[in-house]
């Protein structure tokens, strides 16, 4: 069975500061790993998939890297803004299910 | 592309009573959805999956007679939450995927339950 867990579990930083979340899998053998934005009471909004054979994916100031034999994935954000201020989540697919980590809640202080 | 809409977007009601939630897959034809569910401050836990024509595969643990569900079309699954109580009130956010790639999932906005 799949596991994913996301390292810390909270992370408040100053504005302008990067920020690195982690993302732990057990099982090597995924497809593909998703990381998502979710802010309070809402809805996933999708910020990156990365295929099982790239090592990063990059959208604005996002970047994610994978590294599929130590089962990792780091998101980073760069130059944090406070409209960052959200919880990140990481799910790989398992059986076409997929398994969310527990997420990683970021608070950008102005 | 690849849009989900979930109906509706906010429920409130009393103990009792059934809920039904729609999802739609508005530009592709979804084979599989996935119904999943999120506690405050925790994580999606997955419910059951469903594939069109088919019936779901519900999670150990998931009542398949509490939380009903149908996917007669390519485009449309519902979820009936039967006889709510208040502690079915959560978050609820369905997926679906195409016969084109199963490993990718697109979200709905999510439903959010309130049973009093």
């Amino acid at each position: 069975k799949q596991e994913v867990t996301q390292i810390p579990a909270a992370l408040s930083v100053p504005e302008g500061e990067n920020l690195v979340l982690n993302c732990s899998f057990t099982d090597s053998a995924i497809y593909n790993l998703q990381w998502f934005r979710q802010d309070p009471g809402k809805g996933l909004t999708s910020l990156l998939l990365i295929q099982s054979s790239q090592r990063e994916q990059t959208s604005g100031r996002l970047n994610a890297s994978l590294d599929k034999s130590s089962g990792r994935s780091t998101l980073y954000i760069a130059a944090s803004q406070p409209g960052d201020s959200a919880t990140y989540l990481c799910a790989v697919p398992n059986d076409y299910k997929l398994s969310f980590g527990a997420g990683t809640t970021v608070t950008v202080r102005a | 592309g690849a849009v989900v809409s979930q109906h509706p977007s906010r429920v409130i009601c009393k103990s009792g009573t059934s809920v039904k939630i729609e999802c739609r897959s508005l530009d592709f034809q979804a084979t599989t959805m996935f119904w999943y569910r999120q506690f405050p401050k925790q994580s999606l836990m997955l419910m059951a999956t469903s594939n069109e024509g088919s019936k779901a595969t519900y999670e150990q643990g998931v009542e398949k007679d509490k939380f009903l569900i149908n996917h007669a079309s390519l485009t449309l699954s519902t979820l009936t939450v039967t006889s709510a109580h208040p502690e079915d009130s959560s978050f609820y956010i369905c997926t679906a995927s195409s016969e084109h790639n199963y490993n990718e999932q697109f979200f709905g906005p999510g439903t959010r339950l309130t049973v009093l």
